[in-house]
């Protein structure tokens, strides 16, 4: 079985501040994994995604992940963040196509000014 | 990347009625596509899987004749909540398997149901 786990519900970040959003994932095979962000009273978007190819893994706005198979972890991160990425952050886990997606119970980003 | 659409965006009803909401892959095929419901600062609860041309999976827990999906076509399903009462508001995203070996998933904007 699998399952995701984000650690910390509320982060905050100064404008400008290093943005680290945790997650860590248990899986019986090789997962895929991927980052969404959620902006108030819409859907889900598509930050970035692991799929087997490299470790270090870069998206849109700036956002990258790097994939560590030894600590179990897909942890987001961004060097500056910017007042617009206040957001709903969720990780999700896949065995691939087909197969279910397990997210986690998502990370709220604050972005103080 | 490939265009989800769901429609509506809000819908507010009377307890007692039933609401359709609608979920579209704009330019692409989806044989896959997935209900899910978020409650107010939670994460999302899958709700059912549904296929092109077969019944949908529903996940444990969630009533089947409460919530009819159809998935008629490659590019449209649709969540119908019937006889809504006031516990089912909610926000009701869909989202849709995309192609490639990776099946990543689209999302819907999401449809904020108000019972009343």
């Amino acid at each position: 079985a699998q399952s995701v786990t984000q650690l910390g519900s509320h982060v905050s970040v100064s404008e400008g501040a290093l943005v680290l959003l945790r997650c860590n994932y248990s899986s019986s095979v090789p997962p895929y994994l991927f980052w969404y962000v959620q902006y108030p009273n819409q859907g889900l978007q598509l930050l970035l995604k692991y799929t087997s190819a490299a470790t270090l893994v870069k998206g849109i706005n700036g956002f990258e992940a790097e994939f560590k198979k030894s600590e179990t972890s897909f942890h987001l991160t961004k060097p500056s963040a910017h007042m617009s990425d206040a957001a709903e952050y969720f990780c999700a886990v896949s065995e691939g196509r087909g197969n279910q997606f397990y997210f986690g119970t998502g990370t709220s980003l604050t972005v103080i000014p | 990347g490939a265009v989800v659409s769901q429609h509506p965006s809000w819908v507010i009803c009377k307890s007692g009625t039933s609401v359709k909401i609608e979920c579209r892959s704009l330019d692409f095929q989806a044989t896959t596509m997935f209900w899910y419901r978020q409650f107010p600062k939670q994460s999302l609860m899958l709700m059912a899987t549904s296929n092109e041309g077969s019944k949908a999976t529903y996940e444990q827990g969630v009533e089947k004749d409460k919530f009819l999906i159809n998935h008629a076509s490659l590019t449209l399903s649709t969540l119908t909540v019937t006889s809504a009462h006031p516990e089912d508001s909610s926000f009701y995203i869909c989202s849709a398997l995309g192609g490639g070996k990776t099946g990543e998933l689209f999302f819907g904007e999401g449809s904020r149901l108000t019972v009343l």
